[in-house]
C-alpha cells in the first residue's frame, strides 16, 4: 500500500496475556520506528530498526517488550504478560534511507488492558 | 535528555485568523525538527520538516521557522479554516535517530 499500515487497529486483552502488534512500513523504507502514545501525551520513542537490525531499543520500558523485523520489512511489537499501564496507542513510523527524510506514521494500534 | 515544550496547550480561534504555535527544546544539538498534525483516533500526518541548517520551510498556508541556537520553532498558519482543527505536534530529532515529541497544541477553528 501507499502508507504505513498497522494491525489490529484495536486490541483488548486481559492483564497477563501476551499481545503482538504488526506494522507494514512503506515499501522500500529502510528505517522503522515504534512509539507509545499515552492519552493526552505526545508519542514516546520505543525502538528503531535499520533494515533488520535493531539499532536502538533504549525506549522499551521493560523486558516484557520485544520488537523484531526479521526480513527488514514487516515489524512486530510483542508485549508479554501485559499490565494495565501498557494501555496506550502504539504507533509505527517508517522513513526512507536518509536521516533527513520525514517519518511517515501509521494510524496506530489502540491497546486496552483490562 | 531532550525536553520539548509546546505552548499553548489549547487554542481556539475564529475562522480566517492567522495563528502561531510555539515549540521549544532544551538541547540545541538537533538534526532536524518536524511538525505533525494528529486528528482524533488517527496517526500523525507530516506537515513540515526543517533540517538543522535551515531557517524555515513553507507549504501552502503553513510556515515553520527554526532558531536552533535559542531552541525554538514556530508554526504559522495563515487564514485558518475549520478543517485545520486538530492537535499539532512538534518533534525534534537528535543525531541518534530518536524523535522527542512535545505534548501538542490542540487547535479549534470556529466557523
Amino acid at each position: 500500500g501507499a502508507g504505513v499500515s498497522q494491525s489490529p487497529r484495536y486490541k483488548v486483552a486481559k492483564r497477563g496475556q501476551d499481545v503482538a502488534l504488526r506494522c507494514d512500513p512503506i515499501s522500500g523504507h529502510v528505517s522503522l520506528f515504534w512509539y507509545q502514545q499515552a492519552l493526552g501525551q505526545g508519542p514516546e520513542f520505543l525502538t528503531y530498526f535499520q533494515n533488520e537490525a535493531q539499532l536502538d531499543k533504549s525506549g522499551l520500558p521493560s523486558d516484557r517488550f520485544f520488537a523484531e523485523r526479521p526480513e527488514g520489512s514487516v515489524s512486530t511489537l510483542k508485549i508479554q504478560r501485559t499490565q494495565q499501564e501498557d494501555s496506550a496507542v502504539y504507533l509505527c513510523a517508517s522513513r526512507g534511507g536518509e536521516s533527513n527524510q520525514p517519518q511517515h506514521f501509521g494510524d496506530g494500534t489502540r491497546l486496552s488492558i483490562l | 535528555k531532550q525536553e520539548v515544550t509546546q505552548i499553548p496547550a489549547a487554542l481556539s480561534v475564529p475562522e480566517g485568523e492567522n495563528l502561531v504555535l510555539n515549540c521549544s527544546f532544551t538541547d540545541s544539538a538537533i538534526y532536524n525538527l518536524q511538525w505533525f498534525r494528529q486528528d482524533p483516533g488517527k496517526g500523525l500526518t507530516s506537515l513540515l520538516l526543517i533540517q538543522s541548517s535551515q531557517r524555515e520551510q513553507t507549504s501552502g498556508r503553513l510556515n515553520a521557522s527554526l532558531d536552533k541556537s535559542s531552541g525554538r520553532s514556530t508554526l504559522y498558519i495563515a487564514a485558518s479554516q475549520p478543517g485545520d482543527s486538530a492537535t499539532y505536534l512538534c518533534a525534534v530529532m537528535n543525531t541518534g535517530n530518536q524523535f522527542y515529541f512535545g505534548t501538542g497544541t490542540s487547535l479549534t477553528v470556529i466557523p
